[in-house]
């Protein structure tokens, strides 16, 4: 159950589009088409924003999309807006009921 | 509304136990799995467990099993967790979540607002 790999933070000016990387193995990202995407402002509960890869649930902005190639699942913010600075972090289905999430990337609006 | 509340968090010492709760409410609860995430403070997201909507399929991070048990009461709309053998490291806010499937496999569709256990003597 090792985590997934996201970079520490990135950061991009209003309007910019920004990617947000998640590396995992051939066991979990590779395997299952069951990425999912977090979004998490300070103090709050996690959000869903990306579910099976590249799915928005309903009221989630069509700025915000997901892909995998490979091992590697990545989520693509376009038009960045200030409300979108908070940290995100992938999630993995990985097998044998078991889930496994990335260690959170910090999202700053320039 | 859909909703869930965590309850039965607080200070601990090591080596004792603790039972959380969440209570759902809002959806139809039996047609879900439900799992636990839990977040350290100032660290990241860490699943904990997972239940499918009939018990049938449950599973745990290898950070927690043997100590820790999930468990739910489709009749109660309610998620459990029972923490035995607590240790400093298990200190976190922890989550219960809304599965957007009936195993225990998706995403998260539904947050509580968590409930904080501490782990010290």
């Amino acid at each position: 159950q090792s985590a997934l790999t996201q970079p520490a933070s990135v950061s991009g000016s209003p309007g910019q589009s920004i990617t947000i990387s998640c590396t995992g193995t051939s066991s979990d990202v590779g395997s299952y088409n069951l990425v999912s995407w977090y979004q998490q402002h300070p103090g709050k509960a996690p959000k869903l924003m990306i579910y099976e890869g590249s799915k928005r649930p309903s009221g989630v902005s069509n700025r915000f999309s997901g892909s995998k190639s490979g091992n590697t699942a990545s989520l693509t913010i376009s038009g960045l807006q200030a409300e979108d600075e908070a940290d995100y972090y992938c999630c993995s289905y990985a097998g044998s009921r078991d889930v496994v999430f990335g260690g959170g990337t910090k999202l700053t609006v320039l | 509304e859909v909703q869930l509340v965590e309850s039965g968090g607080g200070l601990v010492q090591p080596g004792r136990s603790l039972r959380l709760s969440c209570a759902a409410s809002g959806f139809t609860f039996d047609d879900y799995a439900m799992h636990w995430v839990r977040q350290a403070p100032g660290k990241g997201l860490e699943w904990v467990s997972g239940i499918s909507w009939n018990s049938g399929s449950i599973g745990y991070a290898d950070s927690v099993k043997g100590r820790f048990t999930i468990s739910r009461d489709n009749a109660k709309n309610s998620l459990y967790l029972q923490m035995n053998s607590l240790r400093a490291e298990d200190t976190a806010l922890y989550y219960c979540a809304k599965d957007n499937g009936d195993l225990p496999a998706d995403a998260f569709d539904i947050w509580g607002q968590g409930t904080m256990v501490t782990v010290s003597s």
